[in-house]
């Protein structure tokens, strides 16, 4: 299974776009990167994933690397709700996806 | 749809104490997940099934056991519980891959 590497903690100013670095080096090539969010003690939610091209919808955009190994969440306008854990992912195909610890995003005032 | 619904909520255990943790989607959805998740920790993969009769094991299997009879339910059982055992446990559910997880808001189990 492909296993994702994302620091633990980082902050962003309130207004300020959020740059959320994953690696996944060991990535397939038919596997898609995700990116959820935790709330406090709420489920994850979901925010976007890709295959190879960038995406952006309306919570956020999506960039990955040309070779895939890497990608990066962007939050354009960070607010204070946007502060959560943030999930980096790669569908695995078998069903076995696994989350890890994630990344902390304070946003601060 | 209601999308996946978790009973109970909150579950306080004796040690010993067995008990199941219900989970049941409407979606239709193949794969189904059980999660937990430790303070301050991230989500560990405890079982998972791609379809009904079929079931395997995640990162942290032991102390639990599930079964798959039908699409919709996928019910996580706690043998003998222990204090390791306190945790929030999340189902979760998609299609084939290439679609998105819809979780269930938790149950917080304490285990005293």
């Amino acid at each position: 299974d492909a296993k994702t590497t994302q620091p633990p903690s980082m902050d962003c100013a309130e207004g300020r776009a959020a740059n959320l670095p994953c690696n996944h080096s060991t990535i397939s090539g038919n596997e898609y990167v995700y990116w959820y969010r935790q709330i406090h003690s709420q489920g994850p939610q979901y925010i976007i994933h890709g295959l190879k091209n960038n995406e952006t919808n309306e919570m956020a955009s999506l960039i990955i690397t040309e070779d895939r190994k890497s990608s990066t969440l962007i939050l354009p306008h960070a607010t204070l709700r946007d502060t959560a854990v943030y999930y980096c992912i790669v569908d695995t195909n078998a069903g076995k996806s696994t989350f890890g610890d994630g990344t902390t995003l304070t946003v601060k005032p | 749809n209601a999308g996946v619904t978790q009973t109970p909520k909150f579950r306080i255990l004796k040690i010993g104490q067995s008990m199941t943790l219900q989970c049941a989607q409407d979606m239709n959805h193949n794969y189904m997940y059980w999660y937990r998740q430790d303070p301050g920790m991230g989500l560990k993969l405890i079982y998972y099934s791609v379809g009904a009769g079929i079931t395997d094991k995640g990162e942290v299997p032991n102390g639990y056991n599930v079964s798959r009879s039908t699409t919709e339910d996928f019910p996580l059982r706690l043998e003998l519980a222990a204090p390791s055992q306190t945790s929030v446990y999340f189902c979760a559910s998609t299609l084939p891959p290439g679609t998105t997880f819809s979780f269930g808001s938790g149950t917080r189990l304490t285990v005293v």
